[in-house]
């Protein structure tokens, strides 16, 4: 089984400071983790995924996240946060392809870019 | 090339009515996934169909229903409307479970009213 827990429903920053949406896993085994973006009205859109390899995985818009399996955690970051990042982002996981695919998506976490 | 379509975009009816929301995948790909945002819930994961095949259903009533058509475009339909019906219904396609990740990208969405 797996789940994924986003914590902070709202994240309010303020324009060029730092973003930081948390998201921590559970898997049996290593997963797949992904984040996506969601703006007013709209579907889905992929901003980054880890399947395998080098931990630190860029995106785009200039976000990045870190897995790590110590912390069971793959936290978003973005250096200077920007008007346009207003909006809700998703993260999830997904168990290694090989048998039944579930993606299991957490609850969303609203950022809002104060000027 | 093109992304996932979904149509309508938006869709009203009245309680007791039918619904039918209609997707196609991005080419190549053949899962198909449907997904409830209602207000506040989050992604509530609906359906899944593979090659034809439905593969998983989330936990709802079987007045949700779908298909999956040989070009792997799919279908959902929502018998017997409620008025907590109203929601984005999105649509995400990916590969295939076996042609590797499992990558959802997802459609812009069908904003069902029910009043």
């Amino acid at each position: 089984a797996q789940s994924v827990t986003q914590l902070g429903s709202h994240v309010s920053v303020s324009e060029g400071a730092l973003v930081l949406l948390r998201c921590n896993y559970s898997s049996s085994v290593p997963p797949y983790l992904f984040w996506y973006v969601q703006y007013p009205n709209q579907g889905l859109q992929l901003l980054l995924k880890y399947t395998t390899g080098a931990t630190l995985v860029k995106g785009i818009n200039g976000f990045e996240a870190e897995f790590k399996k110590s912390e069971t955690s793959f936290h978003l970051t973005k250096p200077s946060a920007h008007m346009s990042d207003a909006a809700e982002y998703f993260c999830a996981v997904s168990l290694p392809r090989g048998g039944y695919q579930k993606v299991t998506f957490g609850t969303g976490t609203k950022l809002q870019v104060i000027p | 090339e093109a992304g996932v379509t979904q149509s309508p975009t938006h869709l009203i009816k009245t309680r007791g009515q039918q619904a039918t929301l209609r997707c196609s995948p991005i080419s190549g790909h053949t899962s198909v996934y449907w997904y409830q945002q209602a207000l506040g819930l989050g992604l509530q994961f609906l359906l899944w169909y593979d090659e034809g095949e439905e593969r998983n259903r989330g936990n709802f009533p079987p007045r949700f229903s779908g298909r999956q058509f040989p070009n792997y475009s799919s279908e959902l339909n929502v018998n017997a409307l409620e008025l907590e019906d109203s929601a984005l219904y999105l649509c995400a396609s990916s590969p295939g479970w076996t042609k590797g990740t499992d990558t959802q990208y997802f459609g812009p969405g069908t904003r069902l009213t029910v009043l």
